[in-house]
């Protein structure tokens, strides 16, 4: 079935280093890529999203790229910062953009230090 | 306008017992997921409602159980709880089947 891999953390940056989170997929069709952000004691926030091959999702200065020939969709930021620190999950939808019916990577925690 | 509310926020239950998870979606949005976190095997997918039809299911027991109303409120039931449902509960909704789906916080459920 459809599938989610990405980076294990933790990962810990000092402030304004670059970051990059790691994602694969694996589907049958043509999904939807997602990326969700969780800040501590609160529910999922969608970050970015694409929907298709070469469609490049962005958002508060977090980009990622759907690549369909390395099925990756990899989050990047050039400068982190204090306020980034979270657990980010990486998702996919195969129904057609939906995202009722999300797939979701395990979670990648970030910590950013002063 | 106010957020996805999830109800009750904790809950500690016994082995063996049932119990019923609240979720009220944002005004307007017909589109109510359910989502399990737990630290071992993350985020996985519940069950989906649009218009109080059940649009899909996930891979779990028929222990859980769902349903939605016609006001588009939904809740979840889980019976004859075992201490591996402990877990976060979340809650998402969307306007319809394409569009961003918003989180509620969630129910952390407590099994002992």
């Amino acid at each position: 079935g459809d599938s989610v891999t990405q980076m294990e953390g933790p990962v810990t940056l000092s402030e304004e280093a670059c970051l990059t989170i790691n994602c694969t997929y694996t589907a049958t069709g043509y999904p939807s890529l997602f990326w969700y952000v969780q800040y501590p004691g609160e529910g999922l926030q969608l970050l970015l999203k694409a929907t298709k091959a070469d469609d490049k999702g962005s958002n508060k200065g977090f980009e990622a790229t759907y690549r369909k020939e390395t099925t990756s969709f990899h989050l990047e930021k050039g400068s982190v910062q204090v306020s980034d620190s979270a657990v980010y999950f990486c998702a996919l939808s195969d129904h057609r953009g939906s995202q009722g019916n999300l797939i979701f990577g395990k979670g990648t925690k970030l910590s950013v230090k002063p | 306008k106010a957020g996805v509310t999830q109800t009750p926020r904790y809950l500690i239950k016994t082995r063996g017992q049932q119990v019923t998870l609240s979720c009220s979606p944002i005004s307007g949005h017909r589109s109510v997921s359910w989502y399990q976190q737990t630290p071992g095997q993350g985020l996985q997918f519940l069950f989906e409602y649009f218009s109080e039809t059940q649009r899909n299911k996930g891979n779990f027991p028929g222990r859980f159980s769902g349903r939605q109303f016609s006001n588009s409120r939904s809740e979840m039931n889980v019976s004859t709880l075992e201490l591996g449902d402990s877990a976060l509960y979340l809650c998402a909704s969307s306007s319809n089947m394409n569009t961003e789906a918003f989180f509620g916080q969630g129910t952390r459920l407590t099994v002992v």
